[in-house]
């Protein structure tokens, strides 16, 4: 079992560029949510993907969009990069119809210059 | 929405003393999380505590919950120096978004 996927692991973006973050989940599991978290801060909630729809979607603006694909993977989306999104960004797997506990990837360090 | 509070946000211990690490959330919380973060690395799952009274020991970190006084802790006893990372509480409702606290950095010292 590969576990939880993310993809790239390291980005490197110009302010006002547009990025695409990836995410595979664990086998089994049905839900991606997506966090941010800032250097020496907590993780913070984006949103949440079931059933190819957002579910929830935490305190971000519409900068941030995001997909999920029939096969559970998921997508985030940024668009007009500030230099204040350079973060970690996490993707968070789990299963809402088995009621499972969250499992987080990698991550994805982005930076934007 | 819920509010994660953790204490301290730093702490600096010399190897095998005890410790503890305080989390405290502002309403009911169906799941309490803790997690280890090493730098520039993912969150590694310590315990799950899903029930009040609910204790949780792996190795050398024991965490406890007290949903009456919405208090999670977790505990270190005789510290050695791989413990040295950054500890998250984080509750959610179940299904739904995690709430993390802003993490404790722990540096043990030989």
């Amino acid at each position: 079992d590969a576990g939880v996927t993310q993809s790239p692991t390291h980005l490197i973006k110009t302010r006002g560029q547009q990025v695409t973050l990836r995410c595979s989940p664990k086998s089994g599991h049905d839900t991606v949510s997506w966090y941010q978290q800032a250097l020496g801060q907590g993780p913070q909630f984006i949103f949440q993907y079931y059933e190819e729809e957002e579910r929830q979607r935490g305190n971000f603006p519409d900068r941030f969009s995001g997909h999920q694909f029939p096969n559970y993977s998921s997508e985030l989306n940024v668009n007009a990069l500030w230099l204040g999104d350079s973060a970690l960004y996490l993707c968070a797997s789990s299963s809402l119809r088995g009621n499972t506990e969250a499992f987080f990837g990698q991550g994805t360090r982005l930076t934007v210059v | 929405e819920l509010k994660v509070e953790q204490n301290p946000l730093f702490l600096s211990m010399q190897e095998g003393k005890n410790y503890t690490i305080y989390c405290n959330y502002s309403t009911t919380s169906d799941r309490l999380y803790w997690y280890r973060q090493d730098p520039g690395k993912s969150l590694e799952s310590l315990f799950v505590l899903l029930s009040n009274g609910a204790v949780k020991q792996e190795g050398r970190l024991m965490a406890s919950l007290d949903t009456k006084a919405r208090l999670s802790t977790l505990h270190i006893t005789a510290a050695v120096h791989d413990l040295s990372a950054t500890y998250f509480c984080a509750g959610s409702y179940t299904g739904n978004q995690f709430y993390f606290g802003t993490g404790t950095s722990l540096t043990v010292i030989p």
